[in-house]
């Protein structure tokens, strides 16, 4: 089955550059979701789009900004990088049509995550 | 978002024995997802309970969510070297799509 793809799996960038990360969701995905993971830490929500539109929106810095485009996939922008902002950022897609009735939660289905070095 | 704390932070297991990770929220939730990280990769869906009191098996985890719908636990049978890994809780509102996940248990097994 097809999986969330993210690319680059690797960057490393220096202090104040620019890095773009992508994200291609599941096929027929509506939703898409970015999570920054600093070492040790648990996953922290940034933003997420739904069918193209700014769904919700958690600890992103301003700094950072992200759309969602016509074919569904992601791109996290990222300036003014600093050193904390390295951490691996994974990308997850969902399905509103799936979501479990009553209270339930789109299942989020995780990509292998794009690892950020800041030097 | 909901906030959910997660206990304890790092389980040694010997081979074969059992362990119980928790979650626990001082808010209701509207549902709570388990997931698996093993070490490098990326959290992977394990199981979501939505109803007061839910007990879920998937062969020798289970999964419970409480009756007042404030805390959560995973407890694995007959540990292997397989189940090593972070395990998060992650609690969803309804109608808050984002999830805010437990701090996880990191779990190693000695052979």
């Amino acid at each position: 089955a097809a999986g969330v793809i993210q690319s680059p799996r690797h960057l490393i960038k220096e202090k104040r550059e620019t890095a773009t990360l992508k994200c291609y969701p599941i096929p027929r995905h509506d939703t898409v979701y970015w999570y920054q993971q600093g070492p040790g830490q648990d996953p922290q929500f940034l933003i997420s789009f739904y069918e193209k539109m700014q769904s919700d929106k958690g600890s992103i810095p301003d700094r950072f900004s992200a759309q969602q485009f016509s074919d569904y996939h992601s791109e996290l922008n990222m300036s003014s990088l600093e050193l904390g902002d390295s951490a691996l950022y994974f990308c997850a897609s969902s399905s509103r049509r799936d979501r479990v009735f009553f209270a339930g939660t789109d299942t989020q289905y995780f990509g292998p995550g794009t690892r950020l070095t800041v030097l | 978002g909901q906030q959910v704390m997660q206990i304890p932070q790092y389980q040694h297991v010997q081979e074969g024995e059992d362990f119980t990770t928790y979650c626990n929220s001082s808010t209701t939730l509207s549902n709570i997802q388990w997931y698996k990280q093993r070490p490098g990769g990326h959290p992977v869906f394990l199981i979501q309970l939505v109803k007061s009191g839910e007990v879920k098996k998937q062969k020798r985890l289970t999964f419970q969510f409480g009756e007042a719908k404030k805390n959560s636990s995973l407890h694995i049978t007959a540990t292997q070297t397989t189940d090593v890994g972070t395990y998060f809780c992650a609690a969803g509102g309804r109608g808050d799509y984002k999830l805010s996940f437990g701090a996880g248990t990191t779990v190693t097994v000695r052979a």
